[in-house]
């Protein structure tokens, strides 16, 4: 059973252009969290997401960033007009069940933006 | 003030030390999760506790719900121990999502 799968490892961007970030979550998980850690800061939330649905958008920035999760395929993290602000690490983590405060959830290797 | 409070911000140990971590919050949980992530590296969940507390091998981790107190001890650490380790609690209702403290760096010298 393979883990989280995130891709790229890792993107570099021109100021302007757009980043997308792909999850997969692990087999049989159908809630998938996006979190960012800008550097030499902690992780923060961004957006909760079931299939098919938004969930949870409050950590996402009003602009630019837009995720979803399609019934078939990975979760997307869209980042539009890249700023060199936007570099950071964003991890995605699934678990199989929502609302649950004991369940775990499993966190994916993470993808490094780099803007220039 | 954080919600989710780590101590010590960094710490320096010798091989075979007896290391332990803190984490204070105050937001309202009923578990909290200990996380491990190498420098440039992904994160592993290393425990998700919401009573008591939960060994392997040489982590053991401890919670107190009534305190809103939680440690993490490493027995015998080694120099393969050094990393950030960070806590997070779920928060938010039924979203369960985390909000995670600033991390302790440690470092395990030969």
């Amino acid at each position: 059973n393979a883990g989280v799968m995130q891709n790229p490892r890792h993107l570099v961007r021109r100021r302007g252009q757009e980043a997308r970030l792909r999850c997969s979550p692990m087999k049989g998980h159908s809630h998938v969290y996006w979190y960012r850690q800008l550097p030499e800061e902690g992780l923060k939330f961004m957006v909760y997401l079931q299939k098919e649905n938004i969930i949870d958008e409050s950590g996402m920035p009003k602009e630019r960033f837009s995720a979803e999760f399609p019934k078939e395929g990975p979760s997307i993290l869209r980042i539009q007009q890249v700023v060199r602000g936007d570099s950071a690490a964003y991890f995605c983590a699934s678990s199989p069940l929502s609302g649950v405060s004991t369940d775990t959830q499993y966190f994916g290797p993470g993808t490094r933006l780099t803007v220039l | 003030k954080n919600e989710v409070e780590q101590s010590p911000q960094n710490l320096t140990a010798q091989e075979g030390e007896f290391i332990t971590i803190n984490c204070s919050y105050s937001v309202g949980i009923s578990a909290l999760h200990w996380l491990q992530q190498h420098p440039g590296g992904g994160i592993v969940s290393l425990f998700m506790l919401s009573s008591g507390k939960k060994k392997h091998g040489r982590l053991i981790a401890t919670i107190n719900i009534q305190e809103k107190h939680s440690s993490l001890h490493i027995t015998a650490s080694h120099p393969r121990d050094s990393a950030v380790y960070i806590c997070a609690v779920p928060y938010g209702g039924a979203t369960n999502k985390l909000i995670f403290g600033t991390g302790t760096l440690l470092a395990v010298q030969p």
